[in-house]
């Protein structure tokens, strides 16, 4: 246990429908993470939120929605999704990386489109 | 972020020291040396991470070159549990923003 949590563990969606994924940590941290790992690829950071805010998009398609409405609470919002988009799922939480501190990651969402 | 280079895949026998390397030639004075693994099936877990001098903690130790251009992570009795991805990675303490980006990693399978 991290002290990340990430729901659903699996998910399964049609190309049309709309999901959301979620993460939530309570170990006081101010910048979360979401990432993408797809198969035998290295992990790909998708967004950041620094206290809330967002510092980093890395050029990820609009399907993809991120939503932070405080410092414990994560959502990654999904609508017309491609099977490409099939993937691991993870998110993160880090106090302040910044000073050389540590990230805990969730045990991750494995999304399968179909 | 400074670039890693790793190898690809490592073997080590159950109960043997591992030393795993790591180069980051570009490294700048300003980045931390940060190891994580990832277990199958499972999000990454941090390591160990250190600036300058060599680090000790209940997982591993981390030795870093005096030039800092490499560092290895050393497992000093490997378990079957320690089979894993083994990232190393550069976080810049002095930029913006102090972000993970992850490589290929080496990939480490225990023997028994």
């Amino acid at each position: 246990e991290t002290g990340v949590t990430q729901t659903p563990r699996h998910l399964v969606m049609g190309m049309t429908n709309k999901k959301s994924l979620k993460c939530e940590q309570h170990l006081g941290h101010n910048a979360m993470y979401w990432y993408k790992q797809s198969a035998k690829k290295p992990l790909e950071l998708m967004f950041v939120y620094n206290f809330k805010e967002q510092t980093e998009n890395n050029s990820v398609p609009s399907r993809f929605s991120p939503e932070c409405p405080n410092s414990s609470h994560l959502f990654l919002h999904l609508h017309t999704l491609q099977p490409e988009d099939s993937a691991l799922y993870l998110c993160a939480s880090s106090q302040d990386l910044l000073r050389g501190g540590e990230a805990f990651f969730g045990q991750g969402t494995r999304l399968t489109v179909v | 972020d400074a670039k890693t280079t790793q190898p690809n895949s490592m073997e080590s026998n159950e109960e043997e020291p591992v030393h795993l390397p790591c180069n980051h030639s570009t490294i700048s004075g300003t980045d931390y040396i940060h190891w994580y693994r990832q277990l199958p099936s499972q999000g990454p877990e941090y390591v160990i991470h250190g600036l300058t001098s060599n680090v000790n903690n209940r997982m591993a130790s981390l030795a870093i070159a005096e030039d800092r251009k490499s560092s290895t992570l050393i497992l000093h009795r490997a378990t079957l549990r320690d089979a894993a991805v083994y990232y190393c990675i550069l976080v810049n303490y002095g930029g913006s923003q102090g972000n993970l980006i992850f490589g290929k990693g080496t990939k480490l399978s225990v023997k028994p």
